[in-house]
């Protein structure tokens, strides 16, 4: 069964803190994304990756780093946390060679910077 | 760029009412278009997909067609149930990344 996995779950953080969410996946896919989302905003796309050693920016890279070690991990890096950080976030592993357009979601982090 | 749009940020409906959520798209391709779930405390989820070839999608009761020559993706089901409030987003790929509306909240009473 496709699966992503997230950790943690629930984050508290201080600003100016470091602050890494990790994510791992079973369904061997080349795509790996962090999203995160508010109200009022959707979804909206922080990095994403095609492959292990691979990061590439989305909307809304700044203040954000991404890690992409393994096939199946990616992690999302704040140096340095924000208030305006405080969100959740989701991480994705998608496949979209030969038609199959699958890309499937994590249960999300919520985070809150102090 | 390449963005959908989806004005309706909440419907309210009673069960057995008839749903219909608009999206609309731009872009210089015909992308794939998707409609996700969301369920309270859950990540999204893929409900149905349309392409090009097949002008139309069908999942759970729920349909969307591509118009091509208004540019919209609308998402429909004939009757609607409590279980199926949820957040709706549509969404369309593009070099392997999607990119969503900003979602539309349905709340079905009943």
């Amino acid at each position: 069964e496709a699966a992503v996995t997230q950790s943690p779950r629930n984050k508290v953080a201080v600003t100016g803190g470091k602050v890494t969410l990790s994510c791992n996946q079973t369904n061997n896919h080349n795509n790996m994304y962090w999203y995160r989302q508010d109200t009022g905003h959707g979804l909206r796309l922080i990095h994403y990756s095609y492959g292990a050693g691979s990061t590439e920016k989305g909307d809304i890279p700044d203040g954000y780093k991404a890690s992409r070690p393994s096939q199946e991990n990616f992690s999302l890096i704040l140096e340095l946390a924000t208030p305006s950080q405080t969100s959740v976030y989701f991480c994705a592993s998608g496949d979209w060679d030969w038609g199959r357009d699958t890309q499937y979601f994590g249960p999300g982090t919520r985070l809150l910077v102090l | 760029g390449d963005s959908v749009t989806q004005k309706q940020g909440q419907v309210t409906l009673s069960e057995d009412d008839f749903l219909f959520i608009n999206c609309t798209y731009s872009t210089t391709t015909y992308p794939t278009l998707f409609w996700y779930v969301q369920y309270p405390g859950q990540g999204p989820q893929l409900l149905l997909k349309v392409t090009t070839a097949n002008n139309k999608g069908i999942s759970r009761g729920f349909e969307a067609t591509y118009d091509k020559g208004t540019t919209s993706f609308h998402l429909q089901k004939a009757s609607v149930q409590e279980s199926d409030s949820a957040v709706y987003f549509c969404a369309l790929v593009k070099y392997n990344v999607l990119y969503f509306g900003s979602g539309t909240k349905l709340t079905v009473e009943p």
